[in-house]
């Protein structure tokens, strides 16, 4: 599976959109973006995963530039419960591969009242 | 339970002893994952069962780590002669087939070997 480069650590102020970048520049055509995120004290939760379209679901918004090497989580109105930390995993979708996830560092967001 | 539960959520063990840490699944889910974090670390891949067998132990680190899904439901991961290194959270996820999209995780289980 491709590697990805996120930023260590990043604020947020509570109401606003946090926006996550990630950048995966070597992934290769059948590997898929996916967001996870690990709440202190918890197991990592999925949020979103997309290949070249932009997702959108109830918890946030994934944007995949055009080359696909790299993209943005969007939070639309962080909430302090949204402090946590942030995986951009990129993996192939296979029967052999199954759920296997290679996660990197993650973002560390600290969303602020 | 509706989610994925690991047994026991804290294990001291002292070094050279052996534990077995256990995962109950999401009931029907033919898919079942170990990984272990280290503090400050993200999760790192252990092993994963599709039904009984281990379809990938590639992660494991060497021949003290073992694991078992006997019936395609719980999994039991095993620790020979634990040394302080094997400090970590032991997490467990199950997807209900190999091609979900989603991994559901446990809450995982505390090691510490003192």
């Amino acid at each position: 599976d491709a590697k990805t480069t996120q930023p260590p650590s990043m604020d947020c102020a509570e109401g606003r959109a946090a926006n996550l970048p990630c950048n995966h520049s070597t992934i290769s055509g059948n590997e898929y973006v996916y967001w996870y995120r690990q709440i202190h004290s918890q197991g990592p939760q999925y949020i979103i995963h997309g290949l070249k379209n932009n997702e959108t679901n109830e918890m946030a918004s994934l944007i995949i530039t055009e080359d696909r090497k790299s993209s943005t989580l969007i939070l639309p109105h962080a909430t302090l419960r949204d402090t946590a930390v942030y995986y951009c995993i990129v993996r192939v979708a296979s029967n052999a591969a199954g759920n296997k996830l290679t996660f990197g560092g993650g973002t560390r967001v600290l969303v602020k009242p | 339970g509706a989610g994925v539960s690991q047994t026991p959520s804290n294990k001291v063990t002292e070094k050279g002893k052996y534990v077995e840490l256990r995962c109950d699944p999401i009931s029907g889910h033919t898919a079942l994952y170990w990984y272990r974090q280290s503090l400050g670390q993200g999760p790192e891949f252990l092993i994963y069962f599709q039904g009984t067998g281990a379809a990938d132990d590639s992660g494991l680190p060497n021949d003290r780590f073992f694991a078992v899904r006997p019936e395609g439901s719980v999994s039991t991961l095993k620790i020979q002669r634990t040394e302080r290194g094997d400090s970590a959270v032991y997490l467990c996820a199950s997807a209900q087939d190999p091609s979900s999209t989603e991994a559901f995780f446990g809450q995982g289980t505390r090691l510490t070997v003192v």
